[in-house]
């Protein structure tokens, strides 16, 4: 596709459900970012994939938020036991190393 | 935690004026980038300016550093009402890749500028 696309758009879970959001990079970006943005503020650094691995998860809230890249392109992350201060857009971002970051449009999460 | 603050927290001009957003930042620096936001999704990245660089420009966009005060601004000129948006500085911390990799960028809250046409 011509740019990050994540899926899915929206969605509304129940305190205590395990969601998973995807994210599916430019063609070739070799780096893939994960960020977190609440209502009225920007957006707040997760995880961040060269490649296949994780080079910084210092980001993640903690041990209930788990991402994977598993073939270098396509990424998913995980949130288990979700907690209603969970809700909030999910962003995407990827890039060639060294070049600005291209964003997704975000999922919005609503746990209620 | 964000390193980035800018300032206003809300611009709102006519048509036609220039806009200037200011943004501070705490640590040393690799880069210092702005995006753009509509509708609360997807940012839009608009110029890059690293830490050896005063200032830049790309269409109707000018952006200064200043590495000594820790701080940046942003100059729209001429502005149009398709510019309003919400506005983000983001630093890039990454000190020992100089050549602007991306690592980990910490964004700041954000300015909103509202156009009037």
């Amino acid at each position: 596709g011509a740019g990050v696309s994540q899926t899915p758009s929206n969605k509304v879970t129940e305190k205590g459900k395990y969601v998973e959001l995807r994210c599916d990079p430019i063609s070739g970006h070799t780096a893939l970012y994960w960020y977190r943005q609440s209502l009225g503020q920007g957006p707040e650094f997760l995880i961040y994939f060269q490649g296949t691995g994780a080079a910084d998860d210092s980001g993640l809230p903690n041990d209930r938020f788990f991402a994977v890249r598993p073939e270098g392109s396509v990424s998913t992350l995980k949130i288990q036991r979700t907690e209603r201060g969970d809700s909030a857009v999910y962003l995407c971002a990827s890039s060639l190393r060294d070049r600005p970051l291209f964003f997704g449009p975000g999922t919005r999460l609503t746990v209620l | 935690s964000q390193q980035g603050e800018e300032d206003p927290q809300a611009l709102s001009i006519q048509e036609g004026e220039n806009a200037t957003m200011n943004c501070s930042y705490k640590t040393s620096i690799n880069n210092l980038q702005w995006y753009r936001q509509n509708s609360g999704r997807g940012l839009v990245h608009l110029i890059l300016i690293r830490s050896n660089e005063r200032e830049k420009h790309s269409g109707r966009l000018r952006v200064t550093l200043d590495t000594s005060k820790k701080s940046s601004s942003l100059l729209i000129t001429a502005s149009r009402a398709a510019d309003t948006a919400s506005y983000f500085c983001a630093t890039d911390a990454t000190l020992e890749q100089m050549t602007g990799a991306n690592s980990k960028l910490t964004f700041g809250k954000g300015i909103t500028l509202s156009v009037r046409p």
